[in-house]
């Protein structure tokens, strides 16, 4: 166990409405990713951060934006999600002490937008 | 951008048997890593490659760090029903750049 939650698990939501999901961490890692799975495409990413309030653009980052205020945290918006923004979203977490480059994922968020 | 490509894309075979399959790149990578992932749930790390050449184990699991720092392979031997599932490659160019992702390679297992 990593030490990753997501919330929610599941969302449902309509088109146009801004959406925001929850990244957390308990293990201090300082890099935080923001991927989405969909089928024929594996895993994209989206957004990435190096350490708070340091963030930069994966090669899907068109209508997300990331937050990170603290360690822990790493929020993801969709700011007026899209039909095309239906997908599993998951955070993953590396830069530990000790297991500097191993990367690890959270359980995912299943997002719907009708 | 950097891509891997990962084969084979599917598999299936019968349980017992031995599995083979690799990703392989145009570019150098410093870290491997492989990843299984089960329905529904996130990816987990199988093990971590650092060096070329290197192999490594995790039980029935073994990956090899290409000596040409440009591909990877993985091995499952005598396989059973739970190794069922989606298996990533990824590559990571330098120090803690994001990771390159495989497409997968989804394993079968007949009882």
């Amino acid at each position: 166990d990593a030490g990753i939650t997501q919330s929610p698990r599941h969302k449902v939501t309509e088109t146009g409405t801004p959406v925001t999901l929850r990244c957390h961490q308990t293990e201090n890692h300082r890099y935080m990713y923001w991927y989405r799975q969909d089928p024929g495409h594996g895993l994209r990413l989206i957004h990435y951060s190096y350490g708070v309030k340091d963030t930069d653009k994966g090669e899907v980052s068109d209508g997300y934006s990331v937050s990170r205020s603290k360690t822990e945290d790493f929020l993801l918006t969709l700011e007026s999600a899209t039909s095309s923004q239906t997908s599993v979203y998951f955070c993953a977490i590396s830069g530990a002490l000790t297991s500097s480059y191993e990367q690890y994922f959270g359980p995912g968020t299943r997002l719907t937008v009708t | 951008g950097q891509q891997l490509n990962q084969s084979p894309q599917s598999m299936f075979i019968q349980e017992g048997e031995d599995v083979s399959m690799n990703c392989t790149s145009s570019s150098i990578f410093n870290t491997w890593l492989w990843y299984k992932q089960d329905p529904g749930e996130g990816p987990v790390l199988l093990i971590a490659l650092y060096k070329a050449g290197e192999l490594t184990s995790n039980g029935r699991l073994t990956a090899q760090f290409g000596i040409t720092r440009k591909d990877s392979f993985l091995n499952i031997s005598a396989s059973i029903p739970s190794d069922v599932g989606i298996y990533f490659c990824a590559g990571r160019p330098s120090g803690n750049t994001p990771l390159v992702f495989g497409k997968g390679t989804r394993l079968s297992v007949i009882a």
